[in-house]
Parts: C-alpha cells; sequence; structure tokens
C-alpha cells in the first residue's frame, strides 16, 4: 500500500539553525499539507500547497517557514532560524484530490530545538 | 472558522467493551466533512472513518461507526469490542471548503486506555 514518507525521524538541531524536513508524498497525489503538534497538544494546520504554490497557511507559518516541491517527488518545510518554540512533531499529509477526501499523514519528524 | 471540541478527560474501557468518543463542531459552512484519525504512542496518525455532511446514513469501518447528529453538531465515534490495541489518542478533524484544498482542523484529542 502506498504511503506517505518523512526524513528524518528526529532532528535535533541548535536555536537560530535551519532545518529542512522532507517528505514524500504518495506518487499521484496532488494536493500536499505540513501539520505540526507540539507534544501532548492538537495537531495544528500550518500549510497547504498545490500547482507549485501555496494554497493556504496559518498564523504560525511566518517568514520563517517555506515550503518547495524541488522534484517530482519530495515537498520540503524549511524553517531559516530555529526557535525553543518550534519543538514539535511535524507531519506531511498529502491527498489526490481536493474536497473531503482523506488525508494520508506520514509517520512525523520529531524536531528538537536546543 | 471551524471548530472541532472534545473536552472528555481520558477515558478507560473495559476490553471487549464498547466506548463512545465525543466530538461537537462548528461550522458556518454547510458542506463539511468530519474525521477520526486515532494516534497511538508510537506517534502516527491513522485515519479511522469519514462522515459527510449530506451523508444520509452514518459511516461504518469495521469495528468503528460514527454517530453523526448533524442538528446537533456532534460526531461521535464509538469503538466497539475494544481491544488492547486500541490504546491511543483519538482526534475528530473536519475539513469546510475554503479554497482549492482545504486543511484539517483537529480537536484537542482523546486518550483512550482499554483495561485487560
Amino acid at each position: 500500500e502506498p504511503e506517505v514518507t518523512q526524513t528524518p525521524s528526529h532532528q535535533v538541531t541548535q536555536m537560530g539553525q535551519e532545518v529542512i524536513l522532507r517528505c514524500v508524498p504518495i506518487s499521484n497525489h496532488l494536493y500536499f499539507y505540513w501539520y505540526r503538534q507540539i507534544l501532548g497538544q492538537k495537531v495544528e494546520f500550518l500549510v497547504s500547497f498545490y500547482n507549485n504554490e501555496i494554497s493556504e497557511k496559518s498564523e504560525i507559518f511566518d517568514d520563517q517557514f517555506s515550503v518547495e516541491r524541488p522534484d517530482g517527488s519530495n515537498f520540503t518545510l524549511k524553517i531559516r532560524s530555529t526557535k525553543l518554540e518550534d519543538s514539535a512533531m511535524y507531519f506531511c499529509a498529502s491527498t489526490s484530490q481536493a474536497g473531503f477526501y482523506e488525508q494520508y499523514f506520514g509517520p512525523g519528524t520529531r524536531l528538537t530545538v536546543t | 472558522a471551524q471548530k472541532i471540541t472534545q473536552t472528555q478527560p481520558g477515558m478507560f474501557v473495559q476490553e471487549k467493551e464498547a466506548v463512545t468518543l465525543d466530538c461537537t463542531y462548528d461550522t458556518s459552512d454547510p458542506s463539511y466533512g468530519l474525521f477520526w484519525y486515532k494516534q497511538p504512542s508510537s506517534g502516527e496518525m491513522i485515519f479511522l472513518i469519514y462522515q459527510g455532511s449530506y451523508d444520509q446514513q452514518n459511516a461504518t469501518e469495521g469495528r468503528y461507526s460514527l454517530n453523526f447528529q448533524k442538528a446537533r453538531k456532534s460526531a461521535n465515534l464509538v469503538i466497539s469490542a475494544s481491544q488492547l490495541g486500541d490504546s491511543a489518542m483519538y482526534f475528530c478533524a473536519m475539513r469546510a471548503p475554503t479554497g482549492a484544498n482545504s486543511k484539517l482542523t483537529f480537536g484537542k484529542g482523546i486518550t483512550l486506555s482499554v483495561r485487560p
């Protein structure tokens, strides 16, 4: 069964450093998302991406964040200058169609900022 | 704006019994979808069940069913014949069309513990 993959599974970085979280969505999917979950809290939407551009972004997704689909398979989230409060689990998701279709989630990348 | 409310504290259920996890929602959009996801301790998000706002019947998926009461804006998840592997965090979520591809809005989740 096809699945969304994410690398790395765990990333430790120092405050102020740049990190890139990588995702490979399911191959025929067209809509991509990033969510984050601070430990013990709810899952929060960051950004959605379609047709090589951002469709929607949340208040969390400020100028420190960017997304890119550098090739036909990868979908990346970059945090330019990490802060302690960026420590969270970051989930990538994808879906084949807009509307009410299931979003398939990757296993997540746990980001720890020290 | 969409809002999902999950207010139950940690839930406990005896193995093989049924359990209901509550979810209420709020949206001004007449067309929306409701989802339940399971998050075990390993952290991944597992899709369980989906209910569309215009669906006439309650959704069912194996041991999972969704008790959808549109007038009350509730979408409770019922797990029948609980198993030890059902111990996890459960999230209710909603999608309402806000653009070409709409995001999921999650509730804060409910922890379910299944006792042997």
